[in-house]
């Protein structure tokens, strides 16, 4: 399977601690985004990266950064964790980065992050 | 602001029965609507969206400018149709999708 792929599958973190989470794109796609879905909600946006420049960012604190490399994979970094930062970190990747057409985002099964 | 809402969270049919799926957005220009749909233990995948006008799966959604809706509809459902459906927009000039918090079908025989 060539889909999008996230790492690590689950992530248990102590308060105040940091998180790095990691997201492979399709081959030939340039553009990453970020998600996280807290339980019972639909996904939010966190970020969205472009030819490995930050195109778009949600409405998170700056503890939330990301960055994307020269090969698009992209890397999401949370510090100082919070009990409320507990959810699933979805990783979504797209040929183009923005506008309308046909920009399909196509999903990773998501990296579950638990806040002790 | 741009806002969906999805009123129902849980949508239970049987077999054969019609199905409508609500979905209504906030957006005060020209917003590309999707559906999303996640089977249990898979990943979140696209549906349809408006601009395509396709059936998928025997899924339609006609996107209601007057009303901003984007009701995703079947006339016949299936078991294999359970899932979490999930409506979302995305700006003219977006880079990015909001998501409605989804709703569960539950299909009984």
């Amino acid at each position: 399977d060539a889909g999008v792929t996230q790492s690590p599958t689950h992530l248990i973190k102590t308060r105040g601690q940091q998180v790095t989470l990691r997201c492979s794109p399709i081959s030939g796609h340039k553009s990453v985004s970020w998600y996280q879905q807290v339980l019972g909600q639909g996904p939010q946006f966190i970020f969205q990266y472009y030819e490995k420049e930050e195109r778009g960012r949600g409405n998170f604190p700056d503890r939330f950064s990301a960055r994307q490399f020269p090969n698009y994979s992209s890397e999401l970094n949370v510090n100082a964790l919070l009990l409320g930062d507990s959810a699933l970190y979805l990783c979504a990747s797209s040929i183009r980065g923005q506008g309308a057409g046909d920009t399909e985002a196509f999903f990773g099964q998501g990296t579950r992050l638990t806040v002790v | 602001a741009q806002r969906v809402t999805q009123p129902e969270k849980l949508l239970s049919v049987f077999k054969g029965a019609p199905v409508e799926l609500k979905c209504n957005y906030s957006y005060s220009g020209s917003p590309e609507l999707f559906w999303y749909v996640q089977y249990s233990r898979q990943r979140l995948q696209l549906l349809l969206r408006h601009i395509s006008r396709e059936s998928i799966k025997g899924f339609t959604a006609d996107l209601n400018k007057g009303e901003t809706s984007f009701h995703l509809k079947k006339p016949f459902a299936q078991e294999e149709d359970s899932a979490m459906y999930y409506c979302a927009l995305r700006g003219e000039y977006g880079n990015k999708l909001v998501f409605g918090a989804g709703t569960i079908l539950r299909v009984k025989s």
